[in-house]
Order: structure tokens, then C-alpha cells, then sequence
């Protein structure tokens, strides 16, 4: 039922380790995206992709990897993790129509705690 | 720099009241704008799209203005509810596809 699904729900693990996290939409969307939502709220966004071409790519650290098998899957792996990686990530979603990226949909976020 | 604020911070209203909520974004050359609701420890629920072209939009209880040349938009919650107390935010869409956020604004209504 849920258009934008990221999996898992929390993650604590420690620094240093290397971990995933996943998000799929059933939209139909041909754009994705990853965010991160500081302690503070504020969010930035990291990565987009459209049809499974990368289309932003904002000033964040190469440990972070983002990858797109189809339209409706975004993953991102994160290498060497650093307690500074602790937030929230959302991935969201919305269709590209005549040029112009329309509404965007917000997965429920995947809490990340780096001990 | 495109950066997006929004007046106020967090604001406490009697139910019954009308609530008022303000975005003001630097660069005028937007595409939209989208406001969102955020309940605690929930992901964002997309409330309210205004393309550049429009001045407003309204569903239900929520009516959003934009006065592109300004640099401005606002929310108005009617008739505000305990269940509307949650974060709004104020999210604005370049031609670059980047859709940069205000901090919100955290909204509690009193019963």
C-alpha cells in the first residue's frame, strides 16, 4: 500500500561499518531522491536520480553511494561510517512532466544512529 | 544562495484559531512550491503544491498564497484542531530540480 517504502526503519551500528538502506515507490515516479534531516530538522537533499541517471549530486562525502537498478528503486550504501552520519534519511519521489519535476512523496525515513 | 525561511519557529494557537504560517525564499526564480506536514518521527506528508504560475491553492481547512515576486508564501490552517499540531514546511523547487527547505514551522494547538 505504501508509495514510498526505505527499509530499514532504524539502524544503529557502529563507526566504522559499512551499511545500506533501501527505498522503492510503487508511483510510477521516473525521479528519485535521498535526503538527510539533521538533529536540527533541517533538511538537505543529497542525490537524485532520474530514470536511473544521476541528476544531483550535492557536496556529500564519497563513503556516501547512491544506486538506482530501475525507476523505482533507489539504495544508498554508506562506507566507513562516522557519528557525524547520524540523522534521518528520507528518499522521496515525483514525476518528471514536460521538463518540470512535479510533487514530490516522502518515504517514512530510516533513523540512523552511528555509536 | 537559495535559502528558505520560515516565520515562526514554533507557534502555540487555541483550537478554533486561524493559523498563519510564513515562507520567504530568496531567489524568485522557482518552479513551485510545495508544503509539507511533518508529525513527530514520521516522514513528510505533502500537503500543498503551487506551481510558479498560480497564486494559490487551497484543500479543505489549508489555503496557500504565493506572491513569486516577493518572495513569499503563506499557509492558512482554518478552524485550527488538536490534530493539526504537527511541523510545516515551506519547500521550494528550482529549475536545477533542487527543492530546498525551510526549518518549519512547529505548530501546537491547544485544546
Amino acid at each position: 500500500d505504501t508509495a514510498v517504502s526505505q527499509t530499514p526503519k532504524y539502524l544503529v551500528t557502529q563507526m566504522g561499518n559499512d551499511k545500506s538502506i533501501k527505498c522503492e515507490q510503487n508511483l510510477g515516479h521516473d525521479t528519485m531522491y535521498w535526503y538527510k534531516q539533521d538533529s536540527k530538522k533541517f533538511l538537505k537533499i543529497m542525490f537524485s536520480y532520474n530514470n536511473k541517471e544521476l541528476i544531483i549530486n550535492e557536496t556529500v562525502p564519497n563513503r556516501f553511494s547512491p544506486k538506482s537498478p530501475d525507476k523505482a528503486h533507489l539504495n544508498l550504501h554508506i562506507n566507513s561510517l562516522e557519528l557525524g552520519d547520524s540523522a534521518v534519511y528520507f528518499c522521496a519521489s515525483s514525476q518528471a512532466i514536460a521538463g518540470a519535476y512535479n510533487e514530490q512523496f516522502f518515504g517514512p525515513g530510516t533513523r540512523l544512529t552511528v555509536l | 544562495k537559495q535559502e528558505v525561511t520560515q516565520i515562526p519557529a514554533a507557534l502555540s494557537v487555541p483550537e478554533g484559531e486561524n493559523l498563519v504560517l510564513n515562507c520567504s525564499f530568496t531567489d524568485s526564480a522557482i518552479y513551485n512550491l510545495q508544503w509539507f506536514r511533518q508529525d513527530p518521527g514520521k516522514g513528510l506528508t505533502s500537503l500543498l503544491l503551487i506551481q510558479s504560475s498560480q497564486r494559490e491553492q487551497t484543500s479543505g481547512r489549508l489555503n496557500a498564497s504565493l506572491d513569486k515576486s516577493s518572495g513569499r508564501s503563506t499557509l492558512y490552517i482554518a478552524a485550527s484542531q488538536p490534530g493539526d499540531s504537527a511541523t510545516y514546511l515551506c519547500a521550494v523547487r528550482y529549475g536545477n530540480n533542487r527543492l530546498a527547505f525551510g526549518k518549519g514551522n512547529q505548530v501546537v494547538v491547544i485544546p
